[in-house]
Protein backbone atom coordinates (compact mmCIF):
# COMPACT_ATOMS: atom_id res chain seq x y z
CA UNK A 1 0.00 0.00 0.00
CA UNK A 2 1.00 3.69 -0.37
CA UNK A 3 3.38 5.35 2.09
CA UNK A 4 3.45 8.56 2.92
CA UNK A 5 6.54 10.02 5.23
CA UNK A 6 7.60 13.51 6.52
CA UNK A 7 10.07 14.67 8.96
CA UNK A 8 8.97 13.74 12.16
CA UNK A 9 10.90 16.34 14.11
CA UNK A 10 9.98 19.36 13.99
CA UNK A 11 11.48 22.45 12.43
CA UNK A 12 13.05 25.49 14.27
CA UNK A 13 13.99 28.10 12.03
CA UNK A 14 14.77 31.46 11.92
CA UNK A 15 12.32 34.56 10.72
CA UNK A 16 13.82 35.15 7.08
CA UNK A 17 15.41 32.23 6.46
CA UNK A 18 14.14 29.44 3.86
CA UNK A 19 11.96 26.73 5.62
CA UNK A 20 12.17 23.24 3.94
CA UNK A 21 10.05 20.12 4.64
CA UNK A 22 10.50 16.87 2.51
CA UNK A 23 7.63 14.51 1.71
CA UNK A 24 8.55 11.10 0.85
CA UNK A 25 6.43 8.64 -0.75
CA UNK A 26 6.84 4.34 -1.51
CA UNK A 27 5.29 2.37 -4.35
CA UNK A 28 3.22 3.75 -7.17
CA UNK A 29 4.12 7.02 -8.34
CA UNK A 30 0.71 9.52 -7.06
CA UNK A 31 -1.15 11.60 -10.25
CA UNK A 32 -0.41 14.73 -8.31
CA UNK A 33 0.54 15.49 -4.13
CA UNK A 34 -1.00 18.55 -2.62
CA UNK A 35 0.28 20.37 0.37
CA UNK A 36 -2.19 21.81 3.37
CA UNK A 37 -1.78 23.94 6.25
CA UNK A 38 -3.35 23.43 9.59
CA UNK A 39 -3.14 24.95 12.66
CA UNK A 40 -4.20 23.60 15.96
CA UNK A 41 -7.73 23.04 16.48
CA UNK A 42 -8.65 23.57 12.98
CA UNK A 43 -9.08 21.94 9.25
CA UNK A 44 -6.30 21.71 6.89
CA UNK A 45 -6.17 24.10 4.72
CA UNK A 46 -4.98 24.01 1.03
CA UNK A 47 -2.05 25.25 -0.12
CA UNK A 48 -0.22 24.17 -3.20
CA UNK A 49 -0.89 21.06 -5.74
CA UNK A 50 1.41 19.52 -8.19
CA UNK A 51 1.06 17.24 -10.89
CA UNK A 52 2.99 14.45 -11.81
CA UNK A 53 4.60 16.10 -15.03
CA UNK A 54 5.38 19.15 -13.40
CA UNK A 55 9.00 19.78 -11.68
CA UNK A 56 8.21 22.97 -10.13
CA UNK A 57 5.19 24.80 -8.78
CA UNK A 58 5.44 28.82 -7.14
CA UNK A 59 2.92 30.99 -5.18
CA UNK A 60 4.38 33.89 -3.18
CA UNK A 61 6.40 33.02 -0.87
CA UNK A 62 5.99 29.07 -1.29
CA UNK A 63 7.62 26.90 -3.80
CA UNK A 64 7.29 22.98 -4.49
CA UNK A 65 9.05 20.53 -6.18
CA UNK A 66 8.38 17.30 -7.22
CA UNK A 67 10.94 14.26 -8.20
CA UNK A 68 9.16 11.11 -9.12
CA UNK A 69 12.14 9.68 -9.84
CA UNK A 70 13.17 10.23 -6.04
CA UNK A 71 9.78 9.75 -5.19
CA UNK A 72 9.90 13.15 -2.95
CA UNK A 73 8.63 16.62 -2.80
CA UNK A 74 10.13 19.58 -1.01
CA UNK A 75 7.96 22.55 0.15
CA UNK A 76 9.86 25.66 0.43
CA UNK A 77 8.96 28.86 2.46
CA UNK A 78 11.59 31.72 1.46
CA UNK A 79 11.48 34.85 3.66
CA UNK A 80 9.85 32.81 6.90
CA UNK A 81 7.80 34.68 9.06
CA UNK A 82 6.34 33.68 12.58
CA UNK A 83 2.87 33.49 11.59
CA UNK A 84 4.39 30.71 9.23
CA UNK A 85 4.16 28.75 12.22
CA UNK A 86 2.05 25.58 11.72
CA UNK A 87 2.02 21.72 10.85
CA UNK A 88 2.51 21.29 7.06
CA UNK A 89 0.71 18.16 5.79
CA UNK A 90 1.68 16.62 2.63
CA UNK A 91 -1.31 14.79 1.01
CA UNK A 92 -0.99 12.44 -2.25
CA UNK A 93 -3.88 10.88 -5.16
CA UNK A 94 -3.23 7.75 -6.37
CA UNK A 95 -5.18 8.95 -9.54
CA UNK A 96 -7.32 11.22 -10.88
CA UNK A 97 -11.00 10.25 -11.57
CA UNK A 98 -13.36 8.72 -9.58
CA UNK A 99 -11.13 7.58 -7.02
CA UNK A 100 -10.14 10.72 -5.25
CA UNK A 101 -9.18 9.50 -1.65
CA UNK A 102 -6.20 11.01 -0.82
CA UNK A 103 -3.63 9.65 1.42
CA UNK A 104 -1.84 11.85 3.86
CA UNK A 105 1.13 12.24 5.98
CA UNK A 106 1.54 12.98 9.24
CA UNK A 107 2.76 16.33 8.68
CA UNK A 108 5.72 18.29 9.96
CA UNK A 109 5.26 21.04 12.74
CA UNK A 110 7.29 24.26 11.73
CA UNK A 111 8.48 26.84 14.02
CA UNK A 112 9.59 29.99 13.07
CA UNK A 113 11.12 32.19 15.74
CA UNK A 114 11.49 36.17 15.53
CA UNK B 1 -19.15 32.26 0.05
CA UNK B 2 -19.39 30.52 3.21
CA UNK B 3 -17.32 27.43 3.96
CA UNK B 4 -17.28 24.32 4.51
CA UNK B 5 -19.63 24.34 7.92
CA UNK B 6 -19.29 21.55 10.88
CA UNK B 7 -21.39 21.01 13.36
CA UNK B 8 -20.99 20.89 16.46
CA UNK B 9 -17.86 21.67 16.77
CA UNK B 10 -17.45 19.27 19.92
CA UNK B 11 -19.65 16.75 21.09
CA UNK B 12 -19.29 14.80 24.19
CA UNK B 13 -21.22 11.68 24.07
CA UNK B 14 -21.10 9.14 26.62
CA UNK B 15 -20.24 5.04 25.84
CA UNK B 16 -22.84 3.37 23.70
CA UNK B 17 -24.76 6.97 22.75
CA UNK B 18 -25.04 7.90 18.96
CA UNK B 19 -22.73 10.51 17.75
CA UNK B 20 -24.45 12.58 14.64
CA UNK B 21 -21.64 14.51 13.11
CA UNK B 22 -23.40 17.11 10.49
CA UNK B 23 -21.37 18.56 7.24
CA UNK B 24 -22.54 21.66 4.52
CA UNK B 25 -20.17 21.97 1.96
CA UNK B 26 -19.68 24.85 0.31
CA UNK B 27 -21.89 26.21 -1.83
CA UNK B 28 -21.80 24.77 -5.76
CA UNK B 29 -19.78 21.54 -4.29
CA UNK B 30 -21.46 18.17 -4.63
CA UNK B 31 -18.80 16.56 -3.51
CA UNK B 32 -18.04 15.43 0.22
CA UNK B 33 -15.38 13.80 1.95
CA UNK B 34 -14.90 12.57 5.71
CA UNK B 35 -11.77 11.86 7.88
CA UNK B 36 -10.81 11.05 11.06
CA UNK B 37 -7.68 12.69 13.05
CA UNK B 38 -6.22 10.69 15.99
CA UNK B 39 -3.43 12.92 17.95
CA UNK B 40 -0.25 11.52 16.72
CA UNK B 41 -1.66 10.30 14.00
CA UNK B 42 -2.63 11.72 10.12
CA UNK B 43 -5.59 12.35 8.49
CA UNK B 44 -7.50 9.03 8.09
CA UNK B 45 -9.65 8.60 4.88
CA UNK B 46 -13.40 7.51 6.02
CA UNK B 47 -15.86 7.88 3.11
CA UNK B 48 -16.43 9.90 -0.19
CA UNK B 49 -19.83 10.85 -1.05
CA UNK B 50 -22.00 12.81 -3.97
CA UNK B 51 -25.24 13.49 -3.55
CA UNK B 52 -27.27 10.43 -2.92
CA UNK B 53 -24.26 8.03 -3.64
CA UNK B 54 -21.71 6.76 -1.72
CA UNK B 55 -19.11 6.60 -4.01
CA UNK B 56 -15.83 5.07 -1.31
CA UNK B 57 -16.53 3.93 1.92
CA UNK B 58 -12.94 1.55 2.56
CA UNK B 59 -12.26 3.96 5.07
CA UNK B 60 -14.84 3.49 7.56
CA UNK B 61 -15.58 0.79 9.76
CA UNK B 62 -18.29 -1.53 8.75
CA UNK B 63 -19.65 -2.06 12.28
CA UNK B 64 -21.56 1.26 14.25
CA UNK B 65 -20.32 3.94 11.21
CA UNK B 66 -22.55 5.02 8.68
CA UNK B 67 -22.84 8.47 5.95
CA UNK B 68 -25.18 9.47 3.93
CA UNK B 69 -25.34 12.68 1.66
CA UNK B 70 -29.26 13.57 0.98
CA UNK B 71 -30.09 15.51 -2.00
CA UNK B 72 -31.35 18.38 0.48
CA UNK B 73 -29.47 19.19 3.76
CA UNK B 74 -26.42 18.17 5.14
CA UNK B 75 -24.16 15.24 4.69
CA UNK B 76 -24.67 13.65 7.95
CA UNK B 77 -21.70 10.91 9.74
CA UNK B 78 -23.36 8.53 12.39
CA UNK B 79 -21.61 6.65 14.80
CA UNK B 80 -23.81 4.54 16.72
CA UNK B 81 -22.96 2.80 20.32
CA UNK B 82 -20.22 5.03 20.60
CA UNK B 83 -16.80 3.67 22.41
CA UNK B 84 -13.89 5.48 23.98
CA UNK B 85 -11.94 4.93 20.71
CA UNK B 86 -14.40 7.03 18.89
CA UNK B 87 -12.69 9.70 20.28
CA UNK B 88 -11.01 12.37 17.54
CA UNK B 89 -11.32 15.08 15.52
CA UNK B 90 -13.69 14.16 12.30
CA UNK B 91 -12.96 16.59 9.44
CA UNK B 92 -15.29 16.89 6.47
CA UNK B 93 -14.05 18.16 2.82
CA UNK B 94 -15.72 19.35 -0.11
CA UNK B 95 -15.30 19.77 -3.69
CA UNK B 96 -17.03 20.95 -6.91
CA UNK B 97 -17.76 18.69 -9.56
CA UNK B 98 -15.06 17.59 -11.76
CA UNK B 99 -14.30 19.95 -14.06
CA UNK B 100 -10.99 18.96 -15.14
CA UNK B 101 -9.61 15.65 -13.60
CA UNK B 102 -7.91 17.72 -10.02
CA UNK B 103 -9.35 19.53 -7.57
CA UNK B 104 -8.94 20.58 -4.03
CA UNK B 105 -10.56 19.46 -0.82
CA UNK B 106 -11.79 22.20 1.41
CA UNK B 107 -11.94 21.31 4.67
CA UNK B 108 -14.70 22.41 7.76
CA UNK B 109 -12.76 23.46 10.68
CA UNK B 110 -13.92 19.85 11.95
CA UNK B 111 -15.59 18.23 15.41
CA UNK B 112 -14.05 17.18 18.45
CA UNK B 113 -15.97 14.24 19.62
CA UNK B 114 -15.08 13.07 23.08
CA UNK B 115 -16.33 9.66 24.25
CA UNK B 116 -16.62 9.54 28.14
Amino acid sequence: SQKIEQNSEALNIQEGKTATLTCNYTNYSPAYLQWYRQDPGRGPVFLLLIRENEKEKRKERLKVTFDTTLKQSLFHITASQPADSATYLCALAKEAGNNRKLIWGLGTSLAVNP
Amino acid sequence: NAGVMQNPRHLVRRRGQEARLRCSPMKGHSHVYWYRQLPEEGLKFMVYLQKENIIDESGMPKERFSAEFPKEGPSILRIQQVVRGDSAAYFCASSPPAAGRIETQYFGPGTRLLVL
